[in-house]
């Protein structure tokens, strides 16, 4: 069964760090640009971040530059999202997206894991 | 950035209804156009991509149109499993931003 599998949501304090992961089964993740999409409780969708296929191509949203950094290691199948100096307005639900139809210069995202949630507290 | 508006913001339907979603963007994204469906606590799904091409799996009831600024998603006939909320997603470049949806319910 294809599918990716997202954990390392919590609840964690302010200003603190978080590294979530983005686990592969049935396919080869080193196959897709892999994005990270966040949903704050009960809000609509904000993409996070991309990173390429070699992991050389690594895209942020403005609110997240200098604090998120996105990596992969292709040889363990999975790609990680590191959120340092966390603020009340990161607290979603982090999914991973495959993308699976590309402009050529941006892409949509076709397999999407469950979600982990990450709550920042003050 | 470009800015993705959705209207209705909720749409009520009956079972059967014709029923359209109208996204716009705030400047040409040529027909680098996505549309998704989330019901609560899942995780959005890809239903369109390019504007008008029916993603594998989804059902043919859902058909997408435009390009542009202005696009429609329309639903020929209401089913019991379509109650949900449907968000647009630009990917003409970064960064890729969703419409804030639109909430089909029971009429």
């Amino acid at each position: 069964q294809v599918q990716v599998v997202e954990s390392g949501g919590d609840v964690v304090q302010l200003g603190r760090s978080l590294r979530l992961s983005c686990a592969a089964s049935g396919l080869t993740l080193n196959s897709f640009h892999v994005h990270w999409v966040r949903q704050p409780p009960a809000k609509g969708l904000e993409w996070v971040a991309l990173i390429s296929t070699d992991g050389t191509n690594k895209v942020y949203t403005e609110s997240v530059k200098g604090r998120f950094t996105i990596s992969r290691d292709n040889s363990e199948n999975t790609v990680f999202l590191q959120m340092d100096y966390l603020g009340i307005e990161d607290t979603a639900h982090y999914y991973c997206a495959l993308e699976v139809r590309s402009s050529g210069r941006a892409g949509c995202f076709g397999t999407w894991g469950r979600g982990t949630l990450v709550t920042v507290s003050s | 950035d470009i800015q993705m508006t959705q209207s209705p913001s909720t749409l009520s339907a009956s079972v059967g209804d014709r029923v359209t979603i109208t996204c716009r963007a705030s400047q040409s994204i040529n027909s680098w156009l996505a549309w998704y469906q989330q019901k609560p606590g899942k995780a959005p799904k890809l239903l369109i991509y390019g504007a008008s091409n029916l993603q594998t799996g989804a059902p043919s009831r859902f058909s997408g149109r435009g390009s542009g600024t202005e696009f429609t998603l329309t639903i020929s006939s209401l089913q019991p499993d379509d109650f949900a909320i449907y968000y647009c997603q630009h990917y003409e470049s970064y960064p890729v931003t969703f419409g804030p949806g639109t909430k089909v319910d029971i009429k």
